[in-house]
């Protein structure tokens, strides 16, 4: 199998706070990790590319000291979204790819962030 | 532009109807995945389509990888209501890792 958590499924909070994402594979090593951004009724955005032990890389347009990235172990990435506004509302969902499998991510099941 | 232009971007259909989704590119894949999001979730891995001319079935969901690995389609038979939700094809370039996600297709059937 191959299974990714995150934590929390649903996150509200006021504007100026920050809020951290977990993402978990629970069954196997994760070399890499990716964060995507889903917008009602579009597709999956990427924001950043995590491999372990080693700074994410960010595309383009996207703020790397509002969206911080931490993937410090092989099954473990977070996202902290620094200084939320409500227009970071929005579905965050996370992937994981495996070490000897890399033409396929594994999703998690999403966090959705509301900022009041 | 989408390197992955999937299409339709949206169909609506009656329950037990057939339907074909398409995912092109002028570009050659290493291989194709289809995914299927339901609202709130985070999307699930369908197949992997790895074989120039490959073809994969999983009940009645029929997967094909073209001649040139250039391009997938997605037929589903006799759809059902729980066969709705957002389809997306995604896969890596020749020669490379990242992976690229079509704008996917939304597909309804009613009961």
């Amino acid at each position: 199998g191959a299974v990714v958590s995150q934590h929390p499924s649903r996150v509200i909070c006021k504007s100026g706070t920050s809020v951290k994402i977990e993402c978990r594979s629970l069954d196997f090593q994760a070399t890499t990790m990716f964060w995507y951004r889903q917008f009602p009724k579009q597709s999956l955005m990427l924001m950043a590319t995590s491999n372990e032990g080693s700074k994410a890389t960010y595309e383009q347009g996207v703020e790397k000291d509002k969206f911080l990235i931490n993937h410090a172990s092989l099954t473990l990435s977070t996202l902290t979204v620094t200084s939320a506004h409500p227009e970071d509302s929005s579905f965050y969902i996370c992937s994981a790819r495996k070490r000897e499998r890399t033409d396929t991510q594994y999703f998690g099941p999403g966090t959705r962030l509301t900022v009041l | 532009t989408q390197l992955l232009e999937q299409s339709p971007q949206f169909l609506s259909i009656q329950e037990g109807e057939n339907l074909t989704v398409y995912c092109n590119s002028s570009s050659v894949f290493s291989s194709l995945q289809w995914y299927r999001q339901e609202p709130g979730e985070g999307p699930v891995l369908l197949v992997t389509v790895v074989t120039g001319g490959e073809v994969k079935k999983l009940k009645r969901l029929t997967f094909q990888f073209g001649d040139a690995r250039k391009d997938s389609s997605l037929h589903i038979t006799a759809a059902q209501p729980g066969d709705t939700g957002l389809y997306l094809c995604a896969g890596p370039l020749w020669g490379f890792n990242d992976m690229r996600f079509g704008a996917g297709t939304r597909l309804t059937v009613k009961p």
